[in-house]
């Protein structure tokens, strides 16, 4: 079974300044998917981006853009020029491609941006 | 991005009552549905997915005859906990993939409150 880890409880930056999340993901197949969303106190669930696992080049999403370490199974997120609106948990989630369709998420990353 | 509605989204219930959460695709249609339990201040965890015209996959350790849930139509799944008690409690979310998307869409959640 797959399993997503993320080991960053809590961060916090100031604002305009940079910031990087951490994934690590534990999985035996070569095609994935890997998404990182956002859940801000509304609880209301946003994708900020996702990876395709066959892509080498990593995504990016204006201040959001990845780093994907296929072989060591790592997937970071760099949030670049943090705004307050940043606030919010961050989940990491793992989809396995032709299969249940199913995310399995990380434990999740709450992170404060400081004005 | 397509819109997911979720209804109601506060309750509050009597133990022992029954209560329908239900679960909208409002501009597509959607072919898998999903639905999250959310603890506070902890991840996602996946209850069960369902198939329109199908009947639900439950996951492991989620009591079938307490979550019941229906996919009636490519635009609506209602999860219903019945004789709901204190621990019933917590934050349910729907989410949605249909063939025209390659990722989930999410509900904004649903707090159930039991008495």
């Amino acid at each position: 079974a797959q399993t997503v880890t993320q080991s960053q409880p809590e961060m916090s930056v100031q604002e305009a300044e940079t910031v990087t999340l951490s994934c690590t993901y534990d999985t035996s197949e070569s095609n994935y998917y890997l998404f990182w969303y956002k859940q801000p106190p509304s609880r209301q669930m946003i994708l900020v981006i996702r990876q395709e696992a066959y892509k080498q080049q990593n995504a990016t999403e204006n201040r959001f853009s990845v780093n994907f370490q296929k072989a060591a199974k790592s997937f970071s997120l760099k949030i670049s020029d943090s705004q307050l609106g940043d606030t919010a948990m961050y989940f990491c989630a793992f989809e396995s491609q032709g299969g249940s369709e199913k995310l399995v998420f990380g434990k999740g990353t709450k992170l404060t941006v400081n004005p | 991005g397509a819109v997911v509605s979720q209804h109601p989204s506060w309750v509050i219930c009597k133990s022992g009552t029954s209560v329908k959460i239900e679960c909208r695709s409002l501009d597509f249609q959607a072919t898998t549905m999903f639905w999250y339990r959310q603890f506070p201040k902890q991840s996602l965890m996946l209850m069960a997915t369902s198939n329109e015209g199908s009947k639900a996959t439950y996951e492991q350790g989620v009591e079938k005859d307490k979550f019941l849930i229906n996919h009636a139509s490519l635009t609506l799944s209602t999860l219903t906990v019945t004789s709901a008690h204190p621990e019933d409690s917590s934050f349910y979310i729907c989410s949605a993939r249909g063939d025209a998307y390659n990722e989930q869409f999410f509900g904004p959640g649903t707090r159930l409150t039991v008495l």
